[in-house]
């Protein structure tokens, strides 16, 4: 079994301030990790993913996470927020190739990030 | 370009009735999915082809069916649409299990 725990549903920022959105995982096998972004009234937009190679992972628009096996954290960063990057957010597992989650995701709750002139 | 569609965007039924959402994919994509986003759960997943004339159950598969006749679409219906099943449905596609699932812009749909 595999789950998504995203730590706070609501996060507030200032323009240029550090964004970090919270994503804890469990999976039984290693794991396909994602972050997605949703504007109001859109569908998901893929920011980045980690497959097994580097541990750092750089997405779209200036973000990026980095996957920390020992805490099952694949929290999500960005140095200097946008009033653009104002969305939800929202972090997913996949089991990876041979196990049975492989291909399907499992999504956190979400996160809706504002972002404060 | 390649893309993926839903339609209707919007949906007002009835409880009882049965409603056919639609999706279609352009992609030439093996892998299809149907969600569900309600607050507070994020999405999740109701079911899933890997390719046509496969269909499999995902976490909140009752009251829900799909057929796969070709690549291109997945069609969700709801046998007898209850007030639970009030939601905003996201059809999704994938080349295959190892990559990216993209999304289409959503379905909100109300059942009074």
């Amino acid at each position: 079994a595999q789950s998504v725990t995203q730590l706070g549903s609501h996060v507030s920022v200032s323009e240029g301030a550090l964004v970090l959105l919270r994503c804890n995982y469990s999976s039984s096998v290693p794991p396909y990790l994602f972050w997605y972004v949703q504007y109001p009234n859109q569908g998901l937009q893929l920011l980045l993913k980690y497959t097994s190679a580097a541990t750092l992972v750089k997405g779209i628009n200036g973000f990026e996470a980095e996957f920390k096996k020992s805490e099952t954290s694949f929290h999500l960063t960005k140095p200097s927020a946008h009033m653009s990057d104002a969305a939800e957010y929202f972090c997913a597992v996949s089991g990876s190739a041979g196990g049975t989650s492989y291909g399907k995701l499992t999504f956190g709750q979400g996160t809706i990030l504002t972002v404060h002139p | 370009d390649a893309e993926i569609t839903q339609s209707p965007r919007h949906k007002i039924t009835e409880t009882g009735r049965q409603v056919t959402l639609a999706c279609h994919q352009t992609w030439n994509h093996n892998n299809m999915f149907w969600y569900r986003q309600d607050l507070g759960h994020g999405l999740r997943l109701i079911h899933y082809s890997y390719g046509v004339h496969d269909t499999n159950k995902g976490e909140v598969s009752d009251g829900y069916s799909v057929s796969r006749s070709n690549t291109e679409d997945l069609p969700l219906t709801l046998e007898s649409a209850a007030s639970s099943q009030t939601s905003v449905y996201f059809c999704a596609s994938s080349e295959s299990k190892g990559n990216t699932q993209y999304f289409g812009p959503g379905t909100r749909l109300t059942v009074l």
